[in-house]
């Protein structure tokens, strides 16, 4: 069964520290996302990285980064967080044209 | 920026009725997906429908495509209360991202 994890599904952190988000793969997916859903907004590209060591801005790359050392993983990083990165995180990966597979969400709380 | 956008934004039916969601989208597009998410979960995949076929089936779901209008919809036949859910339309153009919309939130009442 395929699957992407993310390493947490609940999370609280307080303003100005340091976050990381990590998301694994097992399908050998070049492409991996990571979204941020907040109601009424729907999902938000943050960054997506279609190979190792490579990344691409999204709509809202604002206050975050990313990193991808190796194929299966890719992280999300908070270099400060701020109370309006509370939110829904998503991850998820695909190959090209064919469909994404998603983690079930890391709910941050930053307080 | 959003690409696609779902129609109706909340729908609540009863078991056994069908249900339809429409998404209206901008550019051109490699294919078309949609995707259920209950509450709280990540997003599952239903089906994916690529930019020169019109029409799909997968069990209780059809989804259509007329991309001269720059549309699609999925229907839902014959609901149950385990299809209460959100239902996003996203579009992969070619470049590797998806775009999704804001989504349609199901609600089917036993």
């Amino acid at each position: 069964d395929v699957k992407v994890t993310q390493s947490s599904r609940y999370l609280v952190k307080r303003t100005g520290e340091k976050v990381f988000l990590e998301c694994v793969q097992d399908m050998d997916h070049e492409n991996m996302f990571w979204y941020r859903q907040d109601p009424g907004l729907g999902l938000r590209l943050i960054y997506f990285s279609y190979d190792v060591k490579m990344k691409e801005k999204g709509d809202i790359p604002e206050g975050y980064s990313v990193s991808r050392e190796k194929k299966e993983r890719f992280s999300l990083i908070l270099e400060s967080a701020s109370t309006n990165q509370t939110s829904m995180y998503l991850c998820a990966s695909k190959r090209q044209n064919t469909e994404a597979f998603f983690g079930q969400g890391t709910r941050l709380t930053v307080v | 920026s959003q690409q696609g956008e779902e129609d109706p934004q909340a729908l609540s039916i009863q078991e056994g009725e069908n249900a339809t969601m429409n998404c209206s989208y901008k550019t051109s597009i490699n294919n078309l997906q949609w995707y259920r998410q209950n509450s709280g979960r990540g997003l599952v995949h239903l089906i994916l429908i690529r930019s020169n076929e019109r029409e799909k089936h997968s069990g209780r779901l059809r989804v259509t495509l007329d991309t001269s209008k720059k549309s699609s919809s999925l229907l839902i036949t014959a609901s149950r209360a385990a299809d209460t859910a959100s239902y996003f339309c996203a579009t992969d153009e070619g470049y590797s991202t998806l775009t999704f919309g804001k989504g349609t939130m199901l609600l089917v009442s036993p």
